[in-house]
């Protein structure tokens, strides 16, 4: 596709169930990032990707949040036993390649998850 | 520990004026600098990268300035629309890292 998509691209669900969030990004681009933007708030990291590894976990919340990336290519966020402070918009983004110089970030229209 | 602020908060001008919204990071070992605006209920778009080598980057009205010397970029917004009423983010990679630290934003209302 042209850009980076996420879905679902809304998610109700009871306090202690289980979410899986889904990016696809733009299609090449080795570098993949999510991020959490809670009401009001800016922008929060969770982690990073380059290709099918995750140098960069230190934004995950708790044990409750893990992601995975297969082929290079789509990832998926896991929330398990979900709480009422998870409710944010969970963003996806991505980039060209590994060299932080010269390729900016492109970012899916995001999922807004909402526990209750 | 990267740490980036916008200012202002929010703004609120007439069309037809032309703006300066700020940005500075307390960490000048920065790759580049990222300027993004976000929509209502939207994902971000990506209005300007500039490199660590470069000083000024343009797109169409938009002119973005990086200093990094003293930890600052300005976005630079001429003959502003009401289309341009959006939150303006920036965005700086943490110190030899590829994580991202963004500004809390400047939400731009222009009136019409």
């Amino acid at each position: 596709g042209a850009g980076v998509s996420q879905s679902p691209s809304n998610k109700v669900t009871e306090k202690g169930k289980d979410v899986e969030l889904r990016c696809d990004p733009i299609s090449g681009h080795t570098a993949l990032y999510w991020y959490r933007q809670s009401l009001g708030q800016g922008l929060e990291f969770l982690i990073y990707f380059q290709g099918n590894s995750a140098p960069d976990k230190s934004g995950l919340p708790s044990d409750r949040f893990s992601a995975e990336r297969t082929g290079g290519s789509v990832s998926t966020l896991t929330i398990q036993r979900t709480q009422q402070e998870d409710s944010a918009v969970y963003l996806c983004a991505s980039r060209a390649s590994g060299v932080l110089s010269y390729n900016e970030q492109f970012f899916g229209p995001g999922t807004r998850l909402t526990v209750l | 520990k990267q740490e980036v602020t916008q200012i202002p908060a929010a703004l609120s001008v007439p069309e037809g004026e032309n703006l300066v919204l700020n940005c500075s990071f307390t960490d000048s070992a920065i790759y580049n600098l990222q300027w993004f605006r976000q929509d209502p209920g939207k994902g971000l778009t990506s209005l300007l990268l500039i490199q660590s080598s470069q000083r000024e980057q343009t797109s169409g009205r938009l002119n973005a300035s990086l200093d990094k010397s003293s930890g600052r970029s300005t976005l630079y917004i001429a003959a502003s629309q009401p289309g341009d009423s959006a939150t303006y983010l920036c965005a700086v990679p943490a110190s030899g890292t590829y994580k991202y630290i963004f500004g809390t934003g400047t939400r731009l209302k222009v009136l019409a």
